[in-house]
């Protein structure tokens, strides 16, 4: 089963443009993780937060987490063509992935 | 450590044939997982492995499917009388103990169609 939505479902933007996604999850979190997948291959880690953290930064990648609304939203600053992927995130307490924003960046 | 691998990366059967699928983890992480993907949809969590033991396993996974991970090292996932419902990307991931090995490394996916 899956987890919570991802909103939006799909974003296009301009190179050099901010892109914010956002999840909500449905039980309670160890940490929230955040996965890229490129089309066709498996998914890399991006960026972990704790269920303690409010905010968590990591080169152009900033994650917030709100516990009491059970979301959590990934922002990518400067985007890049290479970025265009679909982003997933992750409850690591029961296993589970959002359905996934799909990104993207248009040269 | 060269990744997590699956094998093999396509298969194509037919309606009624069992399939088999193999996943080798990185060799230091004692926890496994399968997961389920179709076209558009996020990851569908099927099984997970803490060394051989499968701790947990979707309900809404049918008799039809099983898992196992006899020394806790690779795994092998069978579907028994594939239905074409079945075609998607089975993707297997691993992972540490503890607070610093909690990210899940994933292999390329086995896809699979079913005709």
């Amino acid at each position: 089963s899956q987890q919570g939505e991802e909103d939006p479902q799909a974003l296009s933007i301009q190179e050099g443009e901010n892109a914010t996604m956002n999840c909500s999850y449905k039980t309670s979190i160890n940490n929230l993780q955040w996965y890229r997948q490129n089309s066709g291959r498996g998914l890399v880690h991006l960026i972990l937060i704790r269920s303690n953290e409010r905010e968590k930064h990591s080169g152009r990648l900033r994650v917030t987490l709100d516990t009491s609304k059970k979301s959590s939203s990934l922002l990518i600053t400067a985007s890049r063509a290479a970025d265009t992927a679909s982003y997933f995130c992750y409850n690591n307490n029961d296993m589970r992935f959002g359905a996934g924003t799909r990104l993207t960046v248009k040269p | 450590d060269t990744g997590v691998s699956q094998d093999p990366r396509h298969k194509i059967t037919k309606r009624g044939q069992n399939v088999t699928f193999r996943c080798d983890p990185i060799s230091e992480h004692n926890r496994l997982y399968w997961y389920r993907q179709t076209l558009g949809q996020g990851p569908e969590f099927l099984t997970y492995f803490q060394n051989e033991a499968q701790l947990e396993k979707s309900r809404l996974l049918s008799d039809r499917f099983s898992a196992e991970r006899p020394k806790g090292s690779f795994s092998t996932l069978e579907i028994q009388r594939t239905e074409q419902g079945d075609s998607a990307m089975y993707l297997c991931a691993s992972s540490g103990d503890g607070r610093a090995n909690e990210k899940l490394f994933f292999g390329s996916g086995t896809q699979l169609s079913v005709l």
